[in-house]
């Protein structure tokens, strides 16, 4: 099983450009997650997925921010304009949810810094 | 406002030794507890979790412990090996939902 898999592991912008993260979950889950992780907040859920519909955006911080879920095996969260406050490691997470608490499968994150 | 704290950032533990990491929530209504175990460059991995039905529970070295009057969780890894260094993140949830409300994390470093 590769696990989830996220893109790019690492990118450097500049303030105001666009930036796009990409995640597959594992094959068979059907919820992902979208999560920031910064050393004042921790990790931070940002939106929620279930059978590629968005059940709870609250997490996401601003309309800046969009996420979107075209088909089970692929979601990106998108950044624009992007702003040196949003650089942080972005987290990709999904589980299968047949039963209460399954548990949420991790990608290895997307580093992202904006300068 | 932090629901889940843990208020520790980092921890020293000599090898062989137990290592205690502690964890905070709010709201009584969190029914279900979770650590997570993160190395770098990588996602956080589940490690143990507890419902509130219990005050313990046990796999291997590491035990978790629930005192749901004073609101706090403590993970106790026993003996602590070099390997066991990473971050670790306490999260709360309510039995039966996605939501993980997760803390800030402790860096565990085991001195060998």
């Amino acid at each position: 099983d590769a696990g989830v898999i996220q893109s790019p592991r690492h990118e450097v912008t500049e303030m105001g450009q666009e930036v796009t993260l990409r995640c597959k979950p594992i094959s068979g889950h059907n919820s992902l997650f979208w999560y920031r992780q910064t050393m004042m907040r921790g990790l931070e859920l940002l939106i929620y997925f279930n059978n590629n519909v968005p059940i709870d955006d609250s997490g996401m911080p601003e309309d800046r921010f969009s996420a979107k879920m075209p088909n089970a095996s692929f979601s990106t969260l998108k950044i624009q304009p992007s702003e040196p406050r949003d650089s942080a490691v972005y987290f990709c997470a999904s589980s299968a949810l047949k039963g209460a608490n399954d548990e949420q499968y991790f990608g290895p994150g997307t580093r992202l810094t904006v300068t | 406002d932090q629901q889940v704290k843990q208020n520790s950032p980092s921890l020293s533990v000599q090898e062989g030794r137990i290592s205690i990491l502690n964890c905070d929530y709010t709201n009584s209504m969190f029914d279900y507890f979770l650590w997570y175990k993160k190395y770098p460059a990588e996602g956080p991995t589940f490690l143990i979790s507890i419902s509130s039905i219990k005050d313990k529970n046990e796999d291997g070295r590491f035990t978790v412990f629930l005192n749901k009057s004073a609101k706090h969780l403590s993970l106790h890894i026993v003996p602590s090996q070099p390997g066991d260094s990473a971050v670790y993140f306490c999260a709360a949830s309510f039995s039966g939902t996605y939501k993980y409300i997760f803390g800030t994390g402790t860096r565990l470093k085991v001195l060998a």
